[in-house]
């Protein structure tokens, strides 16, 4: 069964360091990742994606997420955090599974907390 | 931006009553999808629906859900008989079959 997990349940940094927020994976076959950032009382942002291609994947605010086939892992970075930073983060992967409906499997999310 | 749209936001409703929670999902898209979390827990999927009919249904989504694209913009999901533990926020997604789900800002389901 595919699965994703986010060891970390809540990552501190201070603003303008750069910040890492881990996953990693298990699936069968090649995955398709995707991270997302829920704000309060918002609904889940898609943030960036990795299907194929250049291991490094730049998206949105300034993120980008490294994939490392051989550690399974799909880990969120930025450069400078910003406390606007601060919400909740999922990593999810595809369904890639019988049928194919595309549903996503998301991560336990990970609390980032960006201080001035 | 298009936008995935969610009503209401905030929905109280007694144990055993029925509830609609609907959405309106972005107006080319074709894959739609509910998924909920619990306070705290993870984003658990439910159910797709693609072409007028469920794709996937989890093991959360028993007899007691069910979903219906009424007209050719809104998805909503029925829980017939409410329960406690139905008590949690539940999302709608939606996309254009390969690209990332567009979710909406999600429907806070309140079981008394």
């Amino acid at each position: 069964a595919q699965s994703v997990a986010q060891p970390e349940d809540q990552v501190n940094v201070a603003e303008g360091n750069p910040l890492t927020v881990k996953c990693t994976y298990s699936v069968s076959g090649n995955p398709y990742l995707f991270w997302y950032v829920q704000y309060p009382n918002r609904g889940l942002q898609f943030l960036l994606k990795y299907i194929t291609g250049d291991n490094l994947v730049k998206g949105s605010y300034g993120f980008e997420a490294e994939f490392n086939k051989s550690q399974t892992s799909f880990h969120l970075k930025k450069p400078s955090a910003l406390v606007s930073d601060s919400a909740l983060y999922f990593c999810a992967v595809r369904d890639m599974g019988e049928g194919n409906t595309g549903k996503l499997i998301f991560g336990q999310g990970t609390t980032l907390q960006v201080k001035p | 931006e298009p936008e995935v749209t969610q009503t209401p936001s905030h929905q109280v409703t007694q144990m055993g009553q029925e509830v609609i929670l609907r959405c309106v999902p972005i107006s080319n898209h074709l894959y739609f999808y509910w998924y909920r979390q619990i306070l705290g827990q993870k984003v658990e999927f439910l159910v797709s629906f693609y072409n007028n009919e469920i794709s996937e249904k989890s093991e959360i989504f028993d007899d007691q859900f069910s979903v219906e694209r009424p007209d050719g913009s809104n998805f909503t999901l029925k829980i017939r008989s409410t329960k406690l533990e139905d008590s949690a926020m539940y999302f709608c997604a939606s996309s254009a079959g390969g690209q990332p789900q567009h979710f909406g800002d999600g429907t806070r389901l309140s079981i008394l």
